[in-house]
């Protein structure tokens, strides 16, 4: 199975101020079709996930300008440019190259 | 408007079975794949189950497999998840979700306690 393994697992981070947070895959998620199914999720508290970021870097539909996502392999990043208020809560990792599907153990963004 | 229902969580013994039921609307139902994955309370996200658009593909995550089965029914554009000798491990909110995880729905709970 791939371990996808997220950093830090926790993070402060002051309003207005930017945030990262990076995600490593046991083995690359690079899959025969040539894409990579790397997407980040955001789940609020109390509410179900959302996909924020699909392909590595693909923006999904309504999420702001500030989130973006990038890497490449096994390493992979999202980035928040200014954190808001809206953005408490847990972001996932997940990959969907190969079965079974696996999640990142979740990284808790909270203010400062 | 995509949406996503799931029902027919609840209380039951351990060894018991349950059905969930997902409902869709919003979207061409018999064109996509469809998943299940859960949440134990205050834990991450685990990924079930999946069932291709037509049924011909069907992946289950190990500490499932041989007890839950997944089905779907594009004519009712409906998905399933039979539940069979439930274990205490298996409390947790379960979400389906559709490919690549545009859409979730709300989650149902499924607690199995004696």
């Amino acid at each position: 199975d791939i371990v996808m393994t997220q950093t830090p697992l926790s993070s402060p981070v002051t309003l207005g101020q930017p945030a990262s947070i990076s995600c490593r895959s046991s083995q690359s998620l690079v899959h025969s079709d040539g894409n990579t199914y790397l997407s980040w999720l955001q789940q609020r508290p109390g509410q179900p996930p959302r996909l924020l970021i699909y392909k590595i870097s693909n923006r999904f539909s309504g999420v702001p300008d500030r989130f973006s996502g990038s890497g490449a392999g096994t390493d992979f990043t999202l980035k928040i440019s200014r954190v808001e208020a809206e953005d408490v809560g847990v972001y996932y990792c997940t990959q969907a190259t190969q079965f079974p599907y696996t999640f990142g153990q979740g990284t808790k963004l909270e203010i400062k | 408007e995509v949406q996503l229902v799931e029902s027919g969580g609840g209380l039951v013994k351990p060894g018991g079975s349950l059905r969930l039921s997902c409902a869709a609307s919003g979207f061409t139902f018999s064109s996509y794949s469809m998943n299940w994955v859960r949440q134990a309370p205050g834990k991450g996200l685990e990924w079930v189950s999946s069932i291709s658009s037509s049924s011909s593909y069907i992946y289950y995550a190990d500490s499932v497999k041989g007890r839950f089965t997944i089905s779907r029914d594009n004519a009712k554009n409906s998905l399933y998840l039979q539940m069979n000798s439930l274990r205490a491990e298996d409390t947790a909110v379960y979400y389906c979700a559709r490919v690549s995880y545009r859409a979730w729905g709300q989650g149902t709970m499924v607690t199995v306690s004696s």
